[in-house]
């Protein structure tokens, strides 16, 4: 079965500093794996996949993450938060079939101050 | 990005009565869609995937008499929740992807408030 965790339930960190959201995941066979941003009361918006190549991945936003296949990880990165970034994050994974949905991690708030 | 248009984005009704979320992919043709439900503070949880023209694939613990999903067109998906009660409040999102397509696009979200 595929799962995700996201082991922190809040992420704090200043302006300006470098920010990390940690994420695993569990899956049969090669995952495809995503980051959504989610505001409150709206739907979610898409930050960034790894689906096969670098596994250093860009996405919006100035956002990154690494995919580690040793570790089974896809943590997402930014180099320098804003207070903007202050939202709800979600880390996700599906596996290379059609018809399959994205499996949730619980969610990671993040939380930048000034 | 592709677009997916959800409405309502929030509707309040009755014990009782039904309610219909329509989902709608603006600019590409959905072959499939997926319904899921969030609690507040909480992750999204799936109920069901539909593929277009077929019947959904309901996960287990839904009811898919009290969540009526139709997947009629490309273009297209209703989830109506029969005779909602207080507890099917909740926050219902769809997202939709394309044949082929690696990653799926989401609506906005209706916020569902049964009184």
């Amino acid at each position: 079965a595929q799962s995700v965790a996201q082991p922190e339930d809040q992420v704090n960190v200043a302006e300006g500093n470098p920010l990390t959201v940690k994420c695993t995941y569990s899956v049969s066979g090669n995952p495809y794996l995503f980051w959504y941003v989610q505001y409150p009361n709206r739907g979610l918006q898409f930050l960034l996949k790894y689906i096969t190549g670098d596994n250093l991945v860009k996405g919006s936003y100035g956002f990154e993450a690494e995919f580690n296949k040793s570790q089974t990880s896809f943590h997402l990165k930014k180099p320098s938060a804003l207070v903007s970034d202050s939202a709800l994050y979600f880390c996700a994974v599906r596996v290379n079939q059609a018809g399959t949905a994205l499996i949730f991690g619980k969610g990671t708030t993040l939380s930048v101050s000034s | 990005g592709a677009v997916v248009s959800q409405h309502p984005s929030r509707v309040i009704c009755k014990s009782g009565t039904s309610v219909k979320i329509e989902c709608r992919s603006l600019d590409f043709q959905a072959t499939t869609m997926f319904w899921y439900r969030q609690f507040p503070k909480q992750s999204l949880m799936l109920m069901a995937t539909s593929n277009e023209g077929s019947k959904a694939t309901y996960e287990q613990g839904v009811e898919k008499d009290k969540f009526l999903i139709n997947h009629a067109s490309l273009t297209l998906s209703t989830l109506t929740v029969t005779s909602a009660h207080p507890e099917d409040s909740s926050f219902y999102i769809c997202s939709a992807r394309s044949r082929g397509g690696t990653e799926a696009f989401f609506g906005q979200g209706t916020r569902l408030t049964v009184v």
